[in-house]
This record gives structure tokens, sequence and C-alpha cells, in this order.
């Protein structure tokens, strides 16, 4: 069965500092992953796409399929990053996605 | 946005009474899909769409039904609504052809509280 981990609730960093948000999946093919942002009262958007491997908004996520994570990074924090932020898998083309539980990320100023 | 509402954006009902959701797209997307959110569990799959009248259920379906008699909107009828059906409703779409394909495109979400 397809399962996402998100394994923090809630992350709060300051203002500058590095950031990560860990995303673990289970699935035995090789699944689609991405990151999905919703910011407050806006709909769920797109932050990147695992196969696209480019760098949205200062985040980047690497899939690594020997520890089966695609990890949610951004070097330095900004206030604008608060957001609640799911990781999701599929396993190809139009089959629904699965979500992760999801991580609020808190920026301190 | 990908053209994509939903209505009531919110609503408050009693127990046991029927509540419909809809969602309208406006550019005759194939697939579509109902997605619950709720603090602790993330977006869970309700009922999904691949065509008029092609439906599937999803994770958690029961106590759910759907219906899609045209491209552009898919409804999600609570039959006889229970608190726990208390949740934000988030219909979403699949485009491919624009942007990255395949990607997911989420309506605003309905809120609906069940007392």
């Amino acid at each position: 069965a397809q399962r996402v981990t998100q394994p923090e609730k809630l992350l709060s960093v300051f203002k500058g500092a590095p950031v990560e948000l860990k995303c673990n999946y289970s699935y035995s093919g090789s699944p689609e992953l991405f990151w999905y942002v919703q910011y407050s009262r806006q709909r769920l958007q797109l932050l990147l796409r695992h196969i696209s491997r480019e760098s949205i908004k200062g985040f980047t996520a690497d899939l690594n399929k020997g520890e089966t994570s695609f990890h949610l990074k951004k070097p330095f924090a900004q206030e604008e990053d608060s957001a609640m932020y799911y990781c999701a898998l599929r396993n190809s083309g139009n089959t629904p996605l699965v979500f992760g539980k999801g991580t609020r990320l808190s920026v301190i100023a | 946005d990908a053209g994509i509402t939903q209505s009531p954006r919110h609503k408050v009902t009693e127990t046991g009474t029927p509540v419909t959701l809809r969602c309208h797209q406006t550019e005759n997307h194939r697939y579509m899909y109902w997605y619950r959110q709720d603090p602790g569990h993330g977006l869970r799959l309700i009922h999904y769409s691949y065509g008029v009248k092609d439906t599937d259920k999803g994770e958690v379906s029961d106590g759910y039904s759907v219906s899609r008699s045209k491209t552009e909107d898919f409804l999600l009828t609570l039959e006889s609504a229970t608190s726990s059906q208390t949740s934000v409703y988030f219909c979403a779409i699949s485009v491919t052809g624009r942007g990255i394909a395949g990607e997911l495109f989420f309506g605003e979400g309905s809120r609906l509280t069940v007392l």
C-alpha cells in the first residue's frame, strides 16, 4: 500500500535559518513525489515535483530511493514561507495523489 | 486556478440531513477528485472521477456518494450527514498540457459543519 509519512506536525525555525521538512514514503514501484503548500487563506498549490528537479521559491527536494525519502529543504527561511506543507505521491499519470498528514512550518522573525 | 470553483463555501447543517457539495470546472478536464482535510489526518481521498459517469472510491468513501453527469460538474453528496463529516472538503482537477503534466489544481474548499 502507498503511504506517506511526515513525522513533524509543527516545525518552527528562525528567519534566515535552514529548513528541512521530512517526508518518507512506502511504495513498491517508482512513484512520482510532490510537495504541495497551503498558505493562510489560500488554496493548496503545487510547490515542486521530483521529476522537474527545479527550485521553487528557494526550495528543493531530492528523491532518495534508497532511503525512500523526499525531504524538502531551503537554506534560508523567510517569514513568507510560513504555511502548511504536504508531501504526496502517486504511482503514475492521473492516479489519485496520496498525501501525508502535513507539517506546519512557522518562521519566526 | 484552472477555472475550478466549489459551492457552497461554507455550510452548517444538522445531523441526519442530506448535503451536496458542488465542484465546477470550466476547462473540460477529465480527472476530478474530492478530498477532505482534517487536522492530524492531512488530505484523504473520498472519491474521484475519470470521466462522465465514471467514478471510483477513495480511502474514506463510506457515507459519501458522487455523481458526474457532465464533464464540468462533480457532485459530492452526504446522504445523511454525521458529526464525523465535519471537515473542509477540497475538489481538485488534474491538468495536463499546461505547466506540469498531471498537476492537481485545487478549489478553495468547502467548510462543512455538522451539528
